[in-house]
Order: C-alpha cells, then structure tokens, then sequence
C-alpha cells in the first residue's frame, strides 16, 4: 500500500520556467490538498480539490494551477517560476470533504528556483 | 483567522525525562485537532486527532490531552527514536477551505543517551 507517493523528489528550476509536481494517491480518498513548507513557518494551503472535476483555491494560490481529472491524481503545475516558490511541498488525501478525518501526507518534493 | 502557536520551538531531553510540548490555538469552530509527527526529509506522520474538551488519546510514549485553548503532547520516558518535529494542526468548521488544516510551526524535539 503505497499511500500518497509524489515525484519528483527534488528538482531545480530557472527563473521563469514552468513545471509540474505529480501526486497520486492509492487510498480511493475523495479529497486531496497540496500544501507547501517554508522555514518559520506552518504547512501552508495552496489548492485543494473535493472530488475529480473539483478544484478550489487555498491560502496561497498564486502562481499555481491545479486540476484533478481522476480521483487517484493531483498535479501542482507552476506556471512560470519564481525565487518566492522555492520550498517544499506536500500532498495530502483524506477521505472525504467535511470529514474529520487525518489527512495523509506525501514525502514532499524540493524544489529549488534559481 | 484560525491560528495556531506551538512551544518551545526546540526541546533537547536526555533519554527517559518526561515532558510536554504546548499547542496553543484559536479557531472559528474547532472539528478537530491534529498531531503529527514528521522526520528529516519526509512528509508529516499521522498521530493523533482530538476532537473536544478533556478528551485524551495515547499511543506507546505519547499522550495528547485537549482543552478548549490549547492541547499537550505529554512524552514519557522518551526514547533517541522519538527524536523528530511534532506539528499540530487545526481544522474548523466548515466555513470554505475543504479541509483545511492550520500548522503550527512545530517543535524540534531531541533526545539524547
């Protein structure tokens, strides 16, 4: 049972260029979440998504896109990178929206902004 | 705004002394308060989830209570492999944001031989 597995694990990018971070989960969760971690700071919410077809925005969106077409995926795409973006991010799935219940992590992905 | 404050920021034990780390939180509606533990390089580990006042869960040398305020995460007897960051998070009612967990910034907990 693998969980919540994304990739890559790390990557370094330039100023400007655009990727994407790939997330898939095996648990049949309906929600899932991308979040990113700075230094000083808590995991903080970037988008999130209730179901296929169904994106929202989360604390700090900008400079992100998202969109889940099955309910085993969720990609975080950067559109054109920058410094600011550097982190590390994580995804996360849950059961249900509205659920109480823990939210499961990934093992993030570095990444780096030249 | 839904805000949560853990303390201290780093804590270094010898092995077998007890002790606490504080979550401090404010929210709009609380459904639930989160512990997590997360090592060097990976992602947060599930602990805990309280969900109202006076409720306590455990788990080997871990122990988390909850009040209306705030939340403990009582060590006992701690072991070098209990050395990690421990997060607590909050999640509200359902006011927009999914749900939405609020991170603290965590504890940096050390135990030595």
């Amino acid at each position: 049972n693998a969980g919540v597995t994304q990739t890559p694990k790390f990557q370094v990018l330039k100023t400007g260029q655009s990727m994407t971070l790939q997330c898939a989960q095996d648990m049949n969760h309906e929600y899932m979440s991308w979040y990113r971690q700075d230094p000083g700071m808590g995991l903080r919410l970037i988008h999130y998504s209730v179901g296929a077809g169904i994106t929202d925005q989360g604390e700090v969106p900008n400079g992100y896109n998202v969109s889940r077409s099955t309910t085993e995926d969720f990609p975080l795409r950067l559109l054109s990178a920058a410094p600011s973006q550097t982190s590390v991010y994580f995804c996360a799935s849950s059961y249900s929206q509205g659920s109480n219940q823990p939210q499961h992590f990934g093992d993030g992905t570095r990444l780096s902004i030249l | 705004e839904d805000q949560v404050t853990q303390s201290p920021e780093a804590l270094r034990l010898q092995e077998g002394e007890s002790s606490s780390l504080n979550c401090s939180y404010t929210v709009s509606g609380l459904r639930g308060l989160f512990w997590y533990r997360q090592d060097p390089g990976k992602g947060p580990e599930f602990l805990f989830t309280l969900y109202s006042a006076g409720e306590e869960k455990e788990k080997e040398r871990l122990k988390a209570t909850l009040t209306k305020k705030e939340s403990f995460l009582h060590i006992t007897a701690p072991k070098p492999e209990d050395s990690a960051t421990y997060l607590c998070a909050v999640q509200a009612g359902l006011t927009g944001g999914g749900n939405k967990l609020t991170f603290g910034t965590g504890t940096q907990l050390k135990v030595e031989l």
